[in-house]
């Protein structure tokens, strides 16, 4: 796990906060994901960074708003969301954005009040 | 389409006897397998990854993989389960584009 850290690990918010979660990888990959996981459903892809650039946005609401500034750390801003949005957010990182390995993040656990 | 198919949501097996988790796939080529493990409030630990060498894949904490073309099946197995092996168990595939396909997950219970 040490590999690709997440801040925080806990996170409550009301519907009208502005937040941000943090992901930095230490592996030296190229791409970097975030994920949604919610209890009862699959793994829901968010978005793709593949050395800097978005290369996928998973029809996400524009209340989530990501941004990665180096290959190192994505970020994921978060405004004006909605109890649905209640998730544990992982991260993951691999060398490649080809089906190569991910390597995950523990994750951020988010309660939207 | 590519899609991977978890055919049980629970497996509840007891300490010290063989653990069997099962995988289909659907993919129109040859794809990467892979199988996950997350432990409770953890994030995904890769158990082993299966990419076209060997059929049968050995993994972290004893587990191994057989890929099967034959049957599009890439079931999870271990001869003897440990109390620290409960968890939830993902089986992925990647048609080896930006993109991993994940199924629902097995919660494998251990009793002691």
């Amino acid at each position: 796990e040490t590999g690709v850290t997440q801040t925080p690990r806990h996170l409550v918010m009301g519907m009208t906060n502005k937040k941000s979660l943090k992901c930095e990888q230490h592996l030296g990959h190229n791409a970097m994901y975030w994920y949604k996981q919610s209890a009862k459903k699959p793994l829901e892809l968010m978005f793709v960074y593949n050395f800097k650039e978005q290369t996928e946005n998973n029809s996400v609401p524009s209340r989530f708003s990501p941004e990665c500034p180096n290959s190192s750390h994505l970020f994921l801003h978060l405004h004006t969301l909605q109890p649905e949005d209640s998730a544990l957010y992982l991260c993951a990182s691999s060398l490649g954005a080809s089906g190569e390995t991910q390597y995950f993040g523990p994750g951020t656990r988010l309660l939207v009040l | 389409a590519q899609s991977v198919t978890q055919l049980d949501s629970h497996v509840s097996v007891s300490e010290g006897t063989p653990v069997l988790l099962r995988c289909n796939y659907s993919s129109s080529y040859s794809p990467s397998l892979f199988w996950y493990v997350q432990h409770p409030n953890k994030g995904l630990q890769l158990l082993l990854k299966y990419t076209s060498a060997a059929t049968l894949v050995k993994g972290i904490n004893g587990f191994e993989a057989e890929f099967k073309k034959s049957e599009t099946s890439f079931h999870l197995t271990k001869p003897s389960a440990h109390m620290s092996d409960a968890a939830e168990y993902f089986c992925v595939v990647s048609p080896n584009t930006d993109k991993l396909i994940f199924g629902t997950g097995t919660r494998l219970q251990v009793f002691p």
